[in-house]
């Protein structure tokens, strides 16, 4: 059975601290994803990354960076937290596209900057 | 124009009754089509691929219409547990990275 854990379920931060947020997948996937989601405007991509070290810009990459150091960690860091990015993350991982494609996710982490 | 489009609903409908929600999609290259369940303040979960023949699982069906660029999923039965919100997900072949449409929230009442 996949499993991706998430460091923390709730968090809550202050305006300019460096927030950490930690995933890790058990299945060996080569691609891993972080999103948030907001009501509304459902799952955004933040960044995503095919390999150890490698990561390319999602659709809303501005105030993040992210650390792929391991193959099963994918770490999501906020430089100087704002209070524009209270919200839910989610990590996902997944294998490369092919017959079985899909993608996990993580039980995600409620992220309050206030 | 977004690439993947949903109705946000909610569909607010009895249990037993038969419901169905459609999705289109923009990008003619799409070759994966998927439906996902979110419940509340949860992960989301594939619920079903959707194959070009069409597929059913229990009491869930899903159909692709490629002409039309639109995916659907029929609920019959509904039970109580059914109430979530369902994503159309969508991806290009060779790609690594799917479109989510916004969901469809679904709530099944008594």
């Amino acid at each position: 059975d996949v499993k991706v854990t998430q460091s923390s379920r709730y968090l809550v931060k202050r305006t300019g601290e460096k927030v950490f947020l930690e995933c890790v997948q058990d299945m060996d996937h080569e691609n891993m994803f972080w999103y948030r989601q907001d009501p509304g405007l459902g799952l955004r991509l933040i960044y995503f990354s095919y390999d150890v070290k490698m990561k390319e810009k999602g659709d809303i990459p501005e105030g993040y960076s992210v650390s792929r150091e391991k193959k099963e960690r994918f770490s999501l860091i906020l430089e100087s937290a704002s209070t524009n990015q209270t919200s839910m993350y989610l990590c996902a991982s997944s294998p490369n596209p092919g017959q079985n494609y899909e993608q996990y996710f993580g039980p995600g982490t409620r992220l309050t900057v206030t | 124009r977004k690439e993947v489009e949903q109705d946000p609903g909610p569909f607010n409908v009895p249990e037993g009754a038969t419901v169905a929600f459609n999705c289109t999609y923009s990008n003619s290259a799409s070759q994966s089509f998927f439906w996902y369940r979110q419940d509340c303040r949860k992960e989301p979960k594939l619920l079903m691929s959707v194959y070009s023949s069409g597929n059913e699982d229990g009491r869930f069906t899903a159909q692709l219409n490629r002409a039309s660029q639109y995916i659907s999923l029929l609920i019959r039965d509904s039970k109580l547990s059914d109430s979530a919100t369902y994503l159309c997900v969508v991806k290009a072949g060779g790609s690594y990275i799917p479109t989510f449409g916004r969901g469809t929230s679904l709530i099944v009442h008594p």
